[in-house]
Order: structure tokens, then sequence, then C-alpha cells
């Protein structure tokens, strides 16, 4: 069966602090990862896609990593701001890239 | 472009009345939908994804059903609400690997 993993399930770091979410999966055949943000009360929006050939993509402050042969996904916030407040989940997609695998996500809190 | 249409946004439902979520989508066809389902801090639970009209797969036996009447169309209903379907529901739509979500459905079940 194909799954995602998040962890943490919920982090709390001081803005201007870095941070690292990471997503494990388990899906078969492999297509890409998207890595999204969810504001409270709002849908998520992509923030990266990753390929089965990249290994890092960078968005600003987010920086994606890919390790296809562990199946191992991270994104990297770098220089945390308040706005960074948000859940983050990590979606895989399989086969011809028309079925997906949510996690369920990291809660994030930024604070003072 | 492709959009998302989810309403309403807002839903306060007595106990036991019943529910309908509409999901609809603009500029794609045949795209698989998925209803989810997010209680107050917690992640997303997948309620159900269809990949065509009349297909519905569902991930977790409950309170609710889904139907796909086109293929642009996904409803979320419930015949008699429980106090425990209250959360943020969310609907999406994924073509080719990406998926775009709805603004979600906040409903608080009273």
């Amino acid at each position: 069966k194909n799954q995602v993993e998040q962890s943490p399930q919920s982090l709390i770091i001081l803005e201007g602090k870095n941070c690292t979410l990471q997503c494990n999966y388990t899906v078969s055949p492999f297509s890409n990862l998207r890595w999204y943000k969810q504001d409270t009360g709002r849908g998520p929006v992509s923030l990266t896609i990753m390929t089965f050939s990249e290994n890092t993509k960078s968005n600003g402050r987010y920086t994606a990593t890919l390790d296809a042969d562990t199946k191992q996904s991270s994104l990297h916030i770098t220089a945390s701001q308040l706005s960074d407040s948000a859940s983050y989940i990590c979606v895989v997609s399989a086969g011809g890239g028309n079925k997906l695998t949510f996690g369920t996500g990291t809660q994030l809190k930024v604070e003072l | 472009s492709q959009t998302i249409h989810q309403w309403p946004a807002t839903l306060v439902q007595p106990v036991g009345s019943p529910l309908s979520l509409e999901c609809t989508v603009e500029g794609t066809s045949n795209p698989n939908l998925y209803w989810y389902r997010q209680a107050a801090g917690r992640g997303l639970q997948l309620l159900f994804y269809s990949v065509g009209i009349g297909q519905i797969s569902s991930e977790v036996p409950q309170n609710l059903s889904a139907s796909r009447p086109q293929d642009r169309q996904f409803i979320l209903s419930s015949k008699k609400l429980l106090l425990s379907d209250s959360g943020f529901y969310l609907c999406a739509w994924s073509v080719w690997g990406e998926a775009f979500f709805g603004q979600g459905t906040r409903l608080t079940v009273v």
C-alpha cells in the first residue's frame, strides 16, 4: 500500500531559526513529490515539485531535497518568519502521475 | 486556467441534519477528485477519491458519502450529521501529479 509519512507531527521554533521537515514514502512507481504549505483555514498551496532525477530544489527560503534511493525527502526552511507558521504537507504521485498519496502534514509554529 | 470552487466556506448544522458540500472544477477534464477532512490540530485525512463519473472509493468507514454526478463535480453528503463530523473539509483535484485544493469548508455540528 502506498504511504507517505511525515515527521515531526508538530514543531515549534523561534523566529530566525532554521528547521527541517521530513517525508518518507513507499509509493511505487514514483513519479514526483511535492511539498505544500497550508495556512490555517485555507487550502494547501504548492511550494516545490521534485522529480526522480532532482536532488535539490529551492524556492526562496525553502529548500527541498529528494533521495529516491532511500525514498526520503526533506523541506528545509531558512531564517524562519512568523508567516511560516502553517501545516506542511508532502504529496507523492505514482505511476503516470495521476494517483496521489498525501502525508498527514507537519504543523509548524514560529514564535518570537 | 484551471480553478476549483468549493462551497460553502463555513457551515453550522445541528446534529441529525443532512449535509451537502459541493466542489466543481473548471478548465480540465477527467480529473481525479478528492475529499479530505482535517480535524483541529490534525493532518489531512483522505475520505473519498474518484477517478471518474460514478466511481467513488472510500478510505475510511464513516457517516459520510460522496458522489460524482458529472465529470467535474464532486459532492460530499451525510443523511444525519454527528458531532464528530465537525472539521475542515477540503476538496482537491489532480492531473499529472499536481494537486489543487479548494479553499475549504469549516463545518461545525452543534
